[in-house]
C-alpha cells in the first residue's frame, strides 16, 4: 500500500529555519517526481516546489524561491523541504505529493496527510 | 502564471441532485487539468485527471469535461460522502496553479 508520511513541522519565529521530511513507501520511489503543496489555515492549495525522480531537476514557486530548497534521498525513499527565512505567510499545512511520472509535467496522484508549520512571534 | 477561477465558490444541493462545478484558465492549457476532492481535515485526493479521466476507485457518478480554457466536473447524483471542497489545477505550465475551490454542502 502506498504511503507518504510527513514530519518536521512545528512552531517557530519569523526568520527561523525548518526541514520537513516525507518518507515514501509502497512504490518505486526513484521513478517518480515529488512535490510539496501547502495550504494556509482556511485557504486553498498552493504548489510550493517539485523535484524530478533522479533529483536533478528542481522547481519552485516564486513565493519561496531563494528561501526553500527541495531535495531527495532515493536510498532512504525520502524527500525534504529545507525552509529558511520563514515568514508568517509561510504558516500552512505542508503536504507531500507523489507525481504520476518522473518529470515535472505530471499529476499529483497521491498525497500525504500533511504537517503543520506555524510561523509566529 | 496561469490563473484558475472556479464557480460557484460554494453550493448547496440535495441528495440525488446533479451538481456541476466550472473551472476557467486564464490561457489555454489543453487538457492538462485535474480535479481534486478535499474533505474537512483530510488531504486532497485526485478525482479526475487530464480533464476527463476518472482516477481509479472514484465513483462513476463523477465526470469531467473540457479543454482549452473551460472545464467542468459533474456529480450526477450527489451523495452525503461527496461533501467536500473541490479544486481544479493546471499542469500545463509551471508554476502549477489551483483554483480557489468550490465548497459543496448538503441542503
Amino acid at each position: 500500500e502506498m504511503q507518504l508520511v510527513e514530519s518536521g513541522g512545528g512552531l517557530l519565529q519569523p526568520g527561523g529555519s525548518l526541514r520537513l521530511s516525507c518518507v515514501a513507501s509502497g512504490f518505486t520511489f526513484n521513478v517518480y517526481a515529488m512535490s510539496w503543496v501547502r495550504q494556509a489555515p482556511g485557504k486553498g492549495l498552493e504548489w510550493v516546489s517539485g523535484i524530478g525522480g533522479s533529483g536533478g531537476d528542481t522547481y519552485y514557486a516564486d513565493s519561496v524561491k531563494g528561501r526553500f530548497t527541495i531535495s531527495r534521498d532515493n536510498a532512504k525513499n525520502t524527500v525534504y523541504l529545507q525552509m529558511n527565512s520563514l515568514r508568517a505567510e509561510d504558516t500552512a499545512v505542508y503536504y507531500c505529493a507523489k507525481m504520476s511520472g518522473s518529470a515535472w509535467k505530471n499529476i499529483f496522484n497521491y498525497w500525504g496527510q500533511g504537517t503543520l508549520v506555524t510561523v509566529s512571534s | 502564471d496561469i490563473q484558475m477561477t472556479q464557480s460557484p465558490s460554494s453550493l448547496s444541493a440535495s441528495i440525488g441532485d446533479r451538481v456541476t462545478i466550472t473551472c476557467q484558465a486564464s490561457q489555454g492549457i489543453g487538457k492538462y487539468l485535474n480535479w481534486y476532492q478535499q474533505k474537512p481535515g483530510k488531504a486532497p485526493k485526485l478525482l479526475i485527471y487530464d480533464a476527463s479521466n476518472l482516477q481509479t476507485g472514484v465513483p462513476s457518478r463523477f465526470s469531467g469535461s473540457g479543454s482549452g480554457t473551460d472545464f467542468t466536473v459533474t456529480i450526477t447524483s450527489l451523495q452525503p460522502e461527496d461533501i467536500a471542497t473541490y479544486y481544479c489545477q493546471q499542469y500545463n505550465n509551471l508554476p502549477f496553479t489551483f483554483g480557489p475551490g468550490t465548497k459543496v454542502h448538503i441542503k
